[in-house]
């Protein structure tokens, strides 16, 4: 069963600085190692995936950077705003038993 | 829209009532979820389908029973539930690739929006 560790909990972060967070896995057996964006009263959204075979992808102020070697990938949150205050998680477990965390609780101050 | 439809939004119901959750995809995906999500508590996965059959049952009380009639409907049936049972309940679905060890694929999942049910 894939485990993943992610960090930190919660973060507050003033609008206009960089969020960062962070998941650490024990194995490479999924096609894609995704994080996942929610919003109080929704659904989890899929936010950006990035392949095992690439090292780093960007979509407009997000980032995800994979590290094979440190068995790590984090999200990266340009020029963060309060429109980004959310719960990211990055899953765990087999595709065929998805598990999420508690996730990390984002708070952007205006 | 995601592309995974829940019905209803709200719901609130008795301990003695009876009632369904639906969800529908129109995304091609052959596998679908129930997730439940209560205050300030992780996801908890419910029922995993991957090609109408269920596959996963993550010993959820026999209350709540799943029904996937095809590959684009999932049901969720609710009965004599517990008021700890209010929560937000998630459908989900995704493409899984049918090999000879089990189904296999990406760990993308399509969300609902969620159907909040109250139990008093």
């Amino acid at each position: 069963q894939q485990q993943v560790k992610q960090s930190p909990q919660s973060l507050i972060v003033q609008k206009g600085g960089i969020s960062i967070i962070n998941c650490a896995y024990e194995n490479t057996a999924f096609d894609y190692f995704p994080w996942y964006q929610q919003f109080p009263g929704k659904g989890p959204a899929l936010l950006i995936a990035i392949r095992p075979d690439v090292s780093e992808k960007k979509e407009g102020r997000f980032t995800i950077s994979f590290n094979k070697s440190a068995k790590q990938f984090s999200l990266h949150i340009m020029d963060s705003q309060p429109g980004d205050s959310a719960t990211y998680f990055c899953p765990s477990g087999s595709a065929r038993q998805l598990t999420f965390g508690s996730g990390t609780q984002l708070t952007v101050l205006p | 829209e995601t592309g995974v439809t829940q019905t209803p939004r709200h719901l609130v119901m008795g301990m003695t009532n009876k009632k369904s959750l639906k969800c529908e995809q129109h995304l091609g995906h052959n596998a679908m979820y129930w997730y439940k999500q209560s205050a300030k508590k992780p996801l908890e996965l419910m029922f995993v389908y991957n090609f109408k059959e269920q596959t996963e049952n993550n010993s959820v009380p026999s209350r709540f029973s799943p029904e996937c009639p095809n590959s684009s409907h999932l049901f969720l049936h609710l009965h004599t539930l517990q008021p700890e049972d209010s929560a937000l309940y998630l459908c989900a679905s995704s493409h899984q690739v049918r090999l000879a060890g089990g189904p296999v694929g990406a760990n993308v999942l399509t969300f609902g929006a969620g159907s909040r049910l109250t139990v008093l």
